[in-house]
């Protein structure tokens, strides 16, 4: 069966430091792979996508970006936080391009 | 677009009953259309799709109504738990692209 790791769980930055944070797919080939940013109690933001190795979908400008080094890593990145850049950090994939979204547990950010 | 600016609408319904959740959604050319639920502290979990050929499926407690004359989709849970407590999310994806767009959530409280 498939399953989506990401972590850390949570992470406290202070502002103008680097972020990384990593999301693993096991299970399944060539997944679509998404990064989103939730506000507290709010929706979910696109922040970026992916088809396939190298190739990085944004769909809004900021702060962050977003790189797939590996078929089933999704690794979302900044070199300097902002406060602005605090929030409930999402990945997810999907085995197609119109198919249901699998999340994982996701990641709460706190920017200081 | 994506409705990530507004706070969410609650419901309250007493353990037993029948809740509807409504959603409409924005684009036309929408034609998957997907309910997610997220319990606190969590990532969003699939709960039940439908395609735009469809205007009704059901699983288990749980039905999803599309009216694509109005844009507008409903999911309906029956005799609801206190388990079902948590925040629910409607989503639409577009034919051929790569994302997809979630509503503004609703929060749904099961009374005891």
């Amino acid at each position: 069966s498939q399953t989506i790791h990401q972590w850390p769980a949570t992470l406290v930055q202070p502002v103008g430091s680097p972020l990384s944070l990593e999301c693993t797919v096991e299970g399944t080939s060539n997944p679509n792979l998404y990064w989103y940013r939730q506000a507290a109690g709010r929706g979910l933001q696109l922040l970026f996508y992916s088809v396939g190795i190298g190739q990085i979908s944004s769909e809004v400008p900021q702060n962050l970006s977003a790189s797939r080094p590996q078929d089933r890593q999704f690794i979302l990145s900044s070199k300097k936080l902002l406060l602005s850049d605090s929030g409930f950090y999402l990945c997810a994939w999907s085995s197609l391009a119109n198919e249901k979204l699998f999340f994982g547990s996701g990641t709460q950010l706190s920017v200081l | 677009g994506e409705n990530v600016g507004l706070h969410l609408p609650t419901l309250s319904v007493q353990e037993g009953d029948n809740s509807i959740i409504n959603c409409a959604y924005s684009n036309s050319a929408s034609d998957y259309f997907i309910w997610y639920k997220q319990e606190s502290g969590k990532g969003p979990q699939f709960i039940i799709d439908i395609r735009s050929n469809m205007d009704k499926r059901q699983g288990q407690r749980v039905t999803v109504l599309l009216n694509k004359t109005v844009k507008h989709l409903s999911l309906q849970i029956a005799a609801t738990q206190p388990g079902d407590s948590a925040v629910y999310f409607c989503a639409e994806n577009i034919k051929g692209l790569f994302k997809t767009i979630f509503g503004a959530g609703t929060r749904l409280f099961v009374k005891a």
